[in-house]
């Protein structure tokens, strides 16, 4: 079973109130990830966490704060966002080690706008 | 660093046509390689993979071989469907030993849209 779960799957918010995304694995990967995903275009990486520990933050501005409360959840804060934030983010989850081919699954994404 | 091509769409086709969507990268080492797909309105499913040169991945009837000689990841389907719609992202992922293990590039992605 390979399924990343994510709520909200729709979220509004305006410039100044703070949200945060969820995301939820129980396939036991200890990499964790959120891509944004502008319309029609390819995910781009925002954060990586391996082992519960933020390994990769693309330089992401400060407006996005994530967390890896244990193994199997991430949220992404979300504080003074501007329009241009709006855009579908999705996690997504990989073992660690090679005998799978470092595959990653994502979950269906949560379609964020700011107003 | 890591890079991937992807054939530029938009790709129109008639239900039962051949499909070809064309994919080349560039990459140190032993990558893994991924063709995603993306339903209107939904996230990223996995369609298949290869892990070394010459495997081929193969899932609903689409099939990609892993070509080192070429680095290149085409995938075919012989006969699409108008459920077969969406967009297609070829990528990559780094191997073991390199500082891009886990991270995924990707191509710019090819709308697919069948006609009944």
């Amino acid at each position: 079973d390979t399924e990343v779960t994510q709520t909200p799957k729709h979220l509004v918010m305006g410039m100044t109130n703070k949200k945060s995304l969820k995301c939820e694995q129980h396939m036991g990967h200890r990499a964790m990830y959120w891509y944004k995903q502008k319309a029609k275009k390819p995910p781009e990486l925002m954060f990586v966490y391996s082992y519960e520990k933020l390994s990769i933050n693309e330089s992401v501005p400060s407006r996005f704060s994530p967390e890896c409360p244990n193994s199997s959840l991430l949220n992404l804060h979300l504080h003074a966002l501007q329009p241009e934030d709006s855009a579908l983010y999705l996690c997504a989850s990989s073992q660690l080690g090679g005998l799978f081919g470092n595959t990653i699954y994502f979950g269906e994404g949560s379609w964020l706008t700011v107003v | 660093g890591n890079s991937v091509t992807q054939m530029e769409g938009p790709v129109t086709l008639s239900e039962e046509a051949f499909l070809t969507i064309n994919c080349t990268y560039t990459a140190t080492g032993y990558p893994s390689l991924f063709w995603y797909v993306q339903y209107p309105g939904e996230g990223l499913q996995l369609l298949l993979k290869a892990t070394k040169a010459d495997d081929k991945g193969s899932n609903k009837g689409f099939e990609a071989t892993y070509r080192k000689e070429t680095t290149s990841f085409h995938l075919e389907k012989g006969s699409v469907q108008v459920s077969d719609s969406a967009v297609y992202f070829c990528a990559l992922s780094g191997d073991a030993g390199g500082t891009s293990y886990g991270k995924l590039t990707f191509g710019q992605g090819t709308i697919l849209t069948v006609h009944p």
